[in-house]
């Protein structure tokens, strides 16, 4: 079992929908989780960042944290076309200095 | 946060030859990672290059393929040696500050080995 599983889709959504991205993870001790989103042939660029639980919200974007559950979500509301990229979820624990990277999900937003 | 940047950008390589990626960084960071990413996949950390010490090189990864440089906190070498064309893939240099800090990626170097 990987220590973080991410479906890596594609994922096809039409402009203006509701996405929802999710991973799961194995490791209890985990504290820190980011999302990133990649466009093609870029580097990954830091989309969220949260420590521990709860939400966090940036513009159309929110990342949960549901440690009790292993499960993390990255939401992005009014989908645009400049949002189709590749998104990682990537996690750490306390005191680890290795980050965990989930395969990525492939996000389409047709106009 | 941290800009970092990468050179070259991009190459076309000969199959036994060596390409040395180079990684800059506008602040001093403490860690320096090396990934590779193949096409459609996702990051595969090479090794750990932390100013002072050795690197630290993950499984299936050697030094003698990987050598890396970390002559000060603000930059690093990742040398690619005796090429081939299963070495063709995006290597990305990624930093972080302290150990509690999130973690900066570069662009990126594009290496394609005929």
């Amino acid at each position: 079992q990987k220590e973080v599983e991410q479906d890596p889709g594609p994922l096809s959504v039409p402009e203006g929908a509701i996405v929802s991205l999710n991973c799961t993870y194995s490791n209890s001790a985990f504290q820190y989780f980011m999302w990133y989103r990649q466009y093609s042939r870029k580097g990954p660029e830091l989309l969220m960042y949260t420590y521990s639980s709860g939400n966090k919200e940036d513009g159309r974007f929110t990342a949960q944290v549901d440690k009790s559950s292993k499960y993390i979500s990255l939401f992005i509301r009014d989908s645009q076309p400049s949002d189709s990229a590749t998104y990682l979820c990537a996690m750490r624990d306390t005191g680890g200095f290795k980050t965990i990277f989930g395969a990525g999900t492939r996000l389409f937003v047709k106009a | 946060s941290a800009v970092i940047s990468q050179k070259p950008s991009r190459d076309i390589c000969q199959r036994g030859t060596s390409l040395t990626i180079q990684c800059q960084v506008d602040s001093q960071v403490t860690m320096m990672f090396w990934y590779r990413q193949q096409p459609g996949q996702s990051l595969t950390l090479i090794a750990t290059a932390n100013q002072g010490s050795e690197a630290t090189y993950e499984s299936g990864f050697v030094i003698d393929k990987f050598p890396i440089s970390r002559p000060n906190l603000t930059f690093s070498t990742l040398t690619v040696s005796n090429m081939s064309p299963e070495d063709s893939s995006i290597y990305l240099c990624s930093v972080r500050k302290q150990e509690a800090d999130t973690q900066y990626f570069g662009p990126g170097t594009r290496l394609t080995v005929l």
